[in-house]
């Protein structure tokens, strides 16, 4: 499978900073990556669908000005959280799909808003 | 929406075999049936996943329905290490690639 690195693993910030979050594909290029959002004892939530050099698609209801991604480069999608607030405070996590049938996951990363 | 519905919880002794069912009444002939798995404070792990035969793979075995509306992942011996959330998936790959995931079934494996 898939090897997924996420940058940092856990961030703590004040409220009405910007936070940058990297999910890297260590060992192949990924055309496609997914952001996710995980709030304590509740499911992944898919965010965006992110394309290497195009535009993110996003999901109903989440703010693409507000959650901006990059995916420059086939190694390296960025989620950007601006002017974050408490309410942001969740677990973020990447996937990377190599194929066409199996999607795997970076290690998450923990976004404390305070 | 999640397809798929699973128990909440379930609970297994220590090196005993797990079977861990899901439902897919609305499956499309198309659709696979995947397994991820979820250890706490990490992100997802892949398990296994299929279409019509059942599958087996180092960590588990997947046992499909004839009629594809249901499916059980095995575990053949539970270690605490297996302790996890477990997530049935309906996909259907081709287009989106998207993952839905339901709230899943917590595995507690009793020492």
């Amino acid at each position: 499978g898939a090897v997924v690195s996420q940058h940092p693993s856990w961030v703590i910030c004040k409220s009405g900073t910007s936070v940058k979050i990297e999910c890297r594909s260590l060992d192949f290029q990924a055309t496609t990556m997914f952001w996710y959002r995980q709030f304590p004892k509740q499911s992944l939530m898919l965010m965006a669908t992110s394309n290497e050099g195009s535009k993110a698609t996003y999901e109903q209801g989440v703010e693409k000005d507000k959650f901006l991604i990059n995916h420059a480069s086939l190694t390296l999608s960025t989620l950007t959280v601006t002017s974050a607030h408490p309410e942001d405070s969740s677990f973020y996590i990447c996937s990377v799909l190599p194929g066409e049938e199996t999607q795997y996951f970076g290690p998450g990363t923990r976004l404390l808003v305070l | 929406d999640a397809k798929t519905t699973q128990p909440n919880s379930m609970e297994s002794n220590e090196e005993e075999p797990v079977h861990l069912p899901c439902n897919h009444s609305t499956i499309s002939g198309t659709d696979y049936i995947h397994w991820y798995r979820q250890l706490p404070s990490q992100g997802p792990e892949y398990v296994i996943h299929g279409l019509t035969s059942n599958v087996n793979n180092r960590m588990a075995s997947l046992a499909i329905a004839e009629d594809r509306k249901s499916s059980t992942l095995i575990l053949h011996r539970a270690t605490l290490r297996d302790a996890a959330v477990y997530y049935c998936i309906q996909y259907s790959g081709a287009g989106s690639y998207q993952l839905t995931f339901g709230k899943g079934t917590k595995l507690s494996v009793i020492p």
